[in-house]
């Protein structure tokens, strides 16, 4: 069975513009998770996705969005990039359950400049 | 809130030794608690998954124990080898079904 994949996996982008990242995951699993890596923060909840809809949220601001299809697949979205988006950003998938291991794509390495 | 501590952030240990690394947390209503290895640059590998109702999961020469009352978890990696230089990371699942990390194990294993 194939993992969870991110796409792409490295990106560049400038101050102000805007960046889309998707996630695919595991054949089966409905529910996918967002989140941050930073050096200085850790790794920080952004939202998770169930059915197509959001279902919980974490404490960042609204240029953080994101969005899931009927297929599971998900994207998020950044606007307006700020320097401190630099990160590695994660996509996890799981069983809709609390009993599930929660299974991890490569991330999305994003640099802001 | 719910805070996730880990001890030590970074340890060196020779080829072969037993070694623990511990995980705590805030607030015990807690789903499950996952240990999982992140490789410099790379994203996280689930290794083992222990329950609110268990005590332990073993995985090969990995072993983690939890003890939801006292909120605190061990990892301990038997025989450790080069193989296993990494970061361990420990992370909870509680309400809105989001993982709360702690800020890892920087480990690194020597030949």
């Amino acid at each position: 069975k194939a993992g969870v994949t991110q796409t792409p996996r490295y990106l560049i982008k400038t101050r102000g513009q805007q960046v889309t990242l998707s996630c695919s995951p595991i054949s089966g699993h409905r529910s996918v998770s967002w989140y941050q890596q930073t050096p200085g923060q850790g790794l920080q909840f952004l939202f998770e996705y169930f059915s197509e809809t959001q279902r919980n949220k974490g404490n960042f601001p609204g240029r953080f969005s994101g969005r899931q299809f009927s297929n599971s697949r998900s994207e998020m979205n950044v606007s307006t990039l700020e320097l401190g988006d630099s990160a590695l950003y994660l996509c996890a998938s799981s069983l809709d359950t609390n009993q599930e291991t929660q299974y991890f794509g490569p991330g999305t390495r994003l640099l802001v400049l | 809130k719910q805070e996730v501590t880990q001890i030590p952030a970074a340890l060196s240990v020779p080829e072969g030794e037993n070694l623990v690394l511990n995980c705590s947390f805030t607030d015990s209503a807690i789903y499950n608690l996952q240990w999982f290895r992140q490789d410099p640059g790379k994203g996280l590998t689930s290794l083992l998954l222990i329950q609110s109702s268990q005590r332990e999961q073993t995985s090969g020469r990995l072993n983690a124990s939890l003890d939801k009352s006292s909120g605190r978890s061990t990892l301990y990696i038997a025989a450790s080898q080069p193989g296993d230089s990494a970061t361990y990371l420990c992370a909870v699942l509680a309400g809105r079904r989001a993982l709360t990390f702690g800020s890892g194990t920087r480990l690194q294993v020597q030949p």
